[in-house]
């Protein structure tokens, strides 16, 4: 088992609804969890950064943490076509400097 | 955050030369890495670079195939030796900002060989 499982995708919505991105990680050690969007022949950038449990909202984009269930979200609301890109998720512990990456899910946000 | 510039940005090379990748950071930062990313698949690391000391390697990948210099806390190389199909890729550079627990990444070097 990966340690960290991403469904690859892709995933094709609408303009305008709202996108669910998943990943479930094995490791309980795991504290600090990352989410990158990448666009295509570019570097990933990081969109969001949380801490342990909990939910974290940056405009459109909200993280949440699920550490019972060792489970992550990245919520994108009134998603727009510029959206489109492929989306990481990576978690890591407090004693690692090393993330740990899903394998990305590919978005498409159509007009 | 941290702004990071890759040269080259991309490049086709043939069997069995060998591609130098520079990376420079606009700040200074003590954690420097190495990734490789091929294509649908996620990030690998491949070595972990601090100024002043040799880098670290991750299992499967070796100093003679990926040397890395570290001459200083805002600059890296990596070079791919000896290169064959199987190295085509990309390779992203990434640092963890000072007094953060963030990583960001440069814009990659997108390697074909042929």
């Amino acid at each position: 088992q990966k340690e960290v499982e991403q469904d690859p995708g892709p995933l094709s919505v609408p303009e305008g609804a709202i996108v669910s991105l998943n990943c479930t990680y094995s490791n309980s050690a795991f504290q600090y969890f990352m989410w990158y969007r990448q666009y295509s022949r570019k570097g990933p950038e990081l969109l969001m950064y949380t801490y342990s449990s909990g939910n974290k909202e940056d405009g459109r984009f909200t993280a949440q943490v699920d550490k019972s269930s060792k489970y992550i979200s990245l919520f994108i609301r009134d998603s727009q076509p510029s959206d489109s890109a492929t989306y990481l998720c990576a978690t890591k512990s407090g004693g690692s400097y090393i993330p740990t990456f899903g394998r990305g899910t590919s978005l498409i946000v159509h007009p | 955050s941290a702004v990071i510039s890759q040269k080259p940005s991309r490049d086709i090379c043939q069997r069995g030369t060998s591609l130098t990748i520079q990376c420079q950071v606009d700040s200074q930062v003590t954690m420097m890495f190495w990734y490789r990313q091929q294509p649908g698949q996620s990030l690998t690391l491949i070595a972990t670079a601090n100024q002043g000391s040799e880098a670290t390697y991750e299992s499967g990948f070796v100093i003679d195939k990926f040397p890395i210099s570290r001459p200083n806390l805002t600059f890296s190389t990596l070079t791919v030796s000896n290169m064959s199909p199987e190295d085509s890729s990309i390779y992203l550079c990434s640092v963890e900002a000072s007094g953060s627990y963030e990583q960001y990444f440069g814009p990659g070097t997108r390697l074909t060989v042929t």
